[in-house]
């Protein structure tokens, strides 16, 4: 089993509708990464938290430390939304490493 | 003025043969890495160099060498290419270890 897990696997959206994606992870972590891929490929980092809360946008970041979650939110989700969203754990272990989970597949439709 | 870049952007090449992908960072960061994303788009570290040494080799066979002539450059060359090096490529870097990822936009590696 993977250190790392996001739920769901896949996701479709309307327009305008909110948006969560979910990780879990079984380690004790320094961090926790928020990545989009689009489907041109490319990797964009989004959040990097350790606790609370972040906002950056339409796009906010929370973590419980004490459960092991993290769950990413995007409010009045739009098309161009529409990407892979990746959780990765850096583990107190080894604070170099990232654990990656396998990744939320999100299509937003207008 | 890309931040992270990576080249070639796509690399096709027969089994057994030898290739470099390389990699700059003009953002005057101390870490480097590269990462391995598989056909079902999992991610997972390669290596990673910080001021030119190596901090991580993640049991990768000893086909792959990675290579930091400065801070800016982490090269990867890869020996007698397998069918199953396929797969997409991704430099990144960070201020020092720990800090958050800038990614290169991937090299899209297929061995035939």
């Amino acid at each position: 089993k993977n250190e790392v897990e996001q739920s769901p696997q896949n996701l479709t959206a309307q327009e305008g509708e909110f948006i969560t994606i979910n990780c879990s992870y079984s380690v004790g972590i320094s961090a926790l990464h928020w990545l989009q891929q689009h489907p041109g490929g490319g990797i964009v980092s989004l959040f990097m938290l350790s606790s609370g809360k972040k906002k950056h946008g339409r796009l906010i970041a929370t973590i419980n430390i004490q459960e092991k979650h993290s769950s990413l939110h995007i409010t009045a989700s739009h098309p161009r939304d529409s990407a892979v969203y990746i959780c990765a754990a850096r583990p107190t272990y080894n604070t170099d490493k990232l654990i990656f989970g396998t990744g939320t597949r999100l299509q937003v439709f207008p | 003025d890309t931040a992270v870049s990576q080249t070639p952007k796509y690399l096709v090449t027969q089994m057994g043969n030898d290739k470099s992908i390389k990699c700059e960072q003009n953002l005057g960061h101390d870490t480097m890495y590269w990462y391995k994303q598989d056909s079902k788009k999992f991610l997972k570290i390669m290596f990673s160099y910080n001021n030119k040494e190596l901090i991580i080799n993640e049991t990768v066979p000893n086909r792959f060498s990675p290579k930091s002539p400065d801070k800016a450059h982490l090269n990867l060359h890869i020996n007698s290419l397998e069918l199953g090096d396929s797969a997409v490529y991704f430099c990144a870097s960070s201020q020092s270890p720990g800090l958050d990822l800038h990614f290169g936009n991937g090299t899209r590696l297929t061995v035939t």
